[in-house]
């Protein structure tokens, strides 16, 4: 069971809006930065979202990232098949001492 | 460019010792305030965290694995290496090794990882 709590799956249409959900407890998300990552089928987790908000370069905006207190949120705008993965979010854990995942999210697009 | 590239058998059997390398180009482990860490993904389920080494090889381990796990690294070769001891088929799994940023703890970029079954 991981210390990140997503929901195990989303589904939803082309076009539309997202907003996966991370819960965390005042040692990870409460205290330190969020990160999320999306990983294509057979490929390497890739950075979407760092600084719990901030976008590396390329990635395009239709990805946001936000967080309050110890939950963050991924949204996602303007859906697209190529969406379709699994989606990941990090934090540090300053009592564990320990970086920690999500369980991840399925994202389906219809 | 930073990039990374795991390599390692691909089959190991229970009980023994896995070695993985970790090769990468783009930055070096004589600077400063950068790191490399080991994620690991069994098949179908989530992102799990194993290891982390630092610039002044300082090290962090998974709490539940820190027994069975040693990381080092060769900073000539720009090499980083993950021993994992009495493996068993539970440790099924893509390896990953990444560039983790320290400030905002974070991995970017991934390699590509390796899969690594255990199997007699």
């Amino acid at each position: 069971q991981s210390v990140l709590t997503q929901p195990p799956s989303f589904s939803a249409a082309p076009g539309q809006k997202v907003t996966i959900s991370c819960s965390g407890t005042t040692s990870n998300i409460g205290s330190n930065y969020v990160s999320w990552y999306r990983q294509l089928p057979g490929t390497a987790p890739k950075l979407l979202i760092y600084d719990n908000n901030k976008r590396p370069s390329g990635i395009p905006d239709r990805f946001s990232g936000s967080k309050s207190g110890t939950s963050a949120t991924l949204g996602i705008t303007g859906l697209q098949t190529g969406d379709e993965a699994d989606y990941y979010c990090g934090a540090w854990d300053s009592s564990l001492r320990a970086e920690i995942f999500g369980g991840g999210t399925k994202l389906t697009v219809l | 460019q930073i990039t990374l590239k795991e390599s390692g058998p691909t089959l190991v059997k229970p009980t023994q010792t896995l070695t993985l390398t970790c090769a990468f180009s783009g930055f070096s482990l004589r600077i400063g305030e950068l790191s490399v860490g080991w994620i690991r993904q069994p098949p179908g389920k989530a992102l799990e965290w194993l290891a982390l080494i630092y610039w002044d090889d300082d090290k962090r381990y998974s709490p539940s694995l820190k027994n069975r796990l040693a990381v080092t690294k060769d900073t000539s070769k720009n090499q980083v290496f993950l021993s994992m001891t009495n493996m068993g088929p539970v440790d099924t799994a893509t390896y990953y090794c990444a560039y983790y940023n320290n400030t905002y703890g974070y991995f970017d970029p991934w390699g590509p990882g390796t899969l690594v079954t255990v199997s007699s």
